[in-house]
């Protein structure tokens, strides 16, 4: 299958800081991306979806200002979180669609534990 | 806006015994696909099983089947032989068809832990 990898996979930053976190599409391209969000012993939620090319969307209640997402690339999109405090530790996972696999999959990146002293 | 619904949050099951985790959901769309993943603690998320709503035929791989009562909007895992690796958050995703690109979206898991 598709690989997705993330860097890093965890990062530690003072309050106050900003962090980027990338995500890549390994052997495939991707118009499309995707930004969850997992706080401990919960579900994925969706942040923002990525678009090659173009702004990206948002879901409601994220902060487009403070999660800052570029997709420069058709394999390449980066998440920074701007100004960091500890209530946005978390882990965030991406995932991309291999379409000219044929197939409607998403593939997930190993994600990337973020702290925030 | 489509909803899944996972009313199991925590499970176990013996080794070697079957397990079933249920999982509904609502939508309004006809053509969509219905997922099961698994998270272990290394939290990379790996499909166990989809299905494809158009089609009856139940999914299978191995030791893991679902249930898909398509009109009772009902997406249920069969786990059979459980063995220990299978102790991991088990989450039961929707995701629209043909759209080019969409989310999945989520139901808030089952965390299932296999007893040898």
């Amino acid at each position: 299958g598709a690989v997705v990898s993330q860097h890093p996979s965890w990062v530690i930053c003072k309050s106050g800081t900003s962090v980027k976190i990338e995500c890549r599409s390994l052997d495939f391209q991707a118009t499309t991306m995707f930004w969850y969000r997992q706080f401990p012993k919960q579900s994925l939620m969706l942040m923002a979806t990525s678009n090659e090319g173009s702004k990206a969307t948002y879901e409601q209640g994220v902060e487009k200002d403070k999660f800052l997402i570029n997709h420069a690339s058709l394999t390449l999109s980066t998440l920074t979180v701007t100004s960091a405090h500890p209530e946005d530790s978390s882990f965030y996972i991406c995932s991309a669609n291999d379409l000219a696999g044929g197939v409607d999959e998403q593939f997930f990146g190993p994600g990337t534990r973020l702290t925030v002293l | 806006a489509q909803t899944v619904t996972q009313s199991q949050p925590e499970m176990s099951v013996q080794e070697a015994e079957t397990v079933t985790l249920s999982c509904t959901y609502d939508t309004s769309e006809n053509n969509y696909y219905l997922f099961w993943y698994k998270q272990p603690p290394s939290r990379q998320m790996i499909l166990v099983i989809r299905q494809e709503a158009y089609k009856q035929q139940n999914a299978t791989e191995n030791r893991f089947s679902v249930n898909f009562q398509k009109a009772a909007k009902s997406f249920s895992l069969k786990i059979s032989d459980s063995q220990l690796g299978d102790t991991a958050m088990y989450f039961c995703a929707f995701m629209k068809r043909n759209s080019g690109n969409t989310p999945l979206v989520f139901g808030k898991g089952t965390r299932l832990s296999v007893i040898a």
